[in-house]
């Protein structure tokens, strides 16, 4: 059981606009600690999409975006692709004895 | 540009001590300003957030883990290492290496292409 709540899976057909949920509790998210997103791609590691909530660091497309609000994020990627197809993985930073850095359980993106 | 890569067994027996390195270059492990770290990754499941050493010293574990971790790091070869011990075929996962950093909240921004580890008889 993750710490972070993240839908099992989600999909879209290509140019579409879809969303990844990530739920955490007053120990993360409303104690005022960031969401970072990550994208595993098939057999690779994970790579930093989105940080600080919604900042994207270079090399990353303006297609990608992320937000936060009270104990909630989600990502959003818009004219999706068929390389957008990977596990998509929120991260944050946690009070409590779950340990001080926290994961979501991972959301896999089928592009239909 | 950081580079880091993960070294050590792919196989490992239940009960011994599970033993990798990470080789840091583009970067200092000594610098006050990263959190070197250990992430796993179990088959087919999730990220699993090990520990970190920071100013190439202190360290800071996972409360579920601590009991049989350590990190260590080795300043003049720019490495640090996990050790895990007591190890049973549940530690059996990918294991990379990362950089921390702490600004716009505490994220990893590089990563070693990870290393599976098994742990069988």
């Amino acid at each position: 059981q993750s710490v972070l709540t993240q839908p099992p899976s989600v999909s879209g057909a290509p140019g579409q606009r879809v969303t990844i949920s990530c739920t955490g509790s007053r120990s993360n998210f409303g104690a005022g600690y960031d969401v970072h997103w990550y994208q595993q791609l098939p057999g690779t590691a994970p790579k930093l999409l989105i940080y600080g909530n919604n900042n994207r660091p270079s090399g990353v497309p303006d297609r990608f975006s992320g937000s936060k609000s009270g104990t909630s994020a989600s990502l959003a990627i818009t004219g999706l692709q068929s390389e957008d197809e990977a596990d998509y993985y929120c991260q944050s930073y946690d009070t409590t004895l779950s340990g001080l850095v926290v994961f979501g359980g991972g959301t896999k993106l089928t592009v239909l | 540009q950081v580079q880091l890569q993960e070294s050590g067994p792919g196989l490992v027996k239940p009960s011994q001590t599970l033993s990798l390195t990470c080789t840091v270059s583009g970067g200092s492990i000594s610098s006050g300003l990263y959190y070197w770290s250990w992430i796993r990754q179990h088959p087919g499941k999730g990220l699993e957030w090990i520990g970190y050493i920071y100013n190439g010293v202190s360290t800071y574990y996972n409360p579920s883990l601590k009991s049989r971790v350590t990190i260590s790091g080795d300043t003049s070869k720019n490495q640090f290492s996990l050790n895990l011990s007591s190890v049973t075929a549940a530690d059996t996962a990918v294991y990379y290496c990362t950089r921390g950093v702490n600004n716009y909240g505490f994220r990893f921004d590089y990563w070693g292409q990870g290393t599976l580890v098994t742990v069988s008889s």
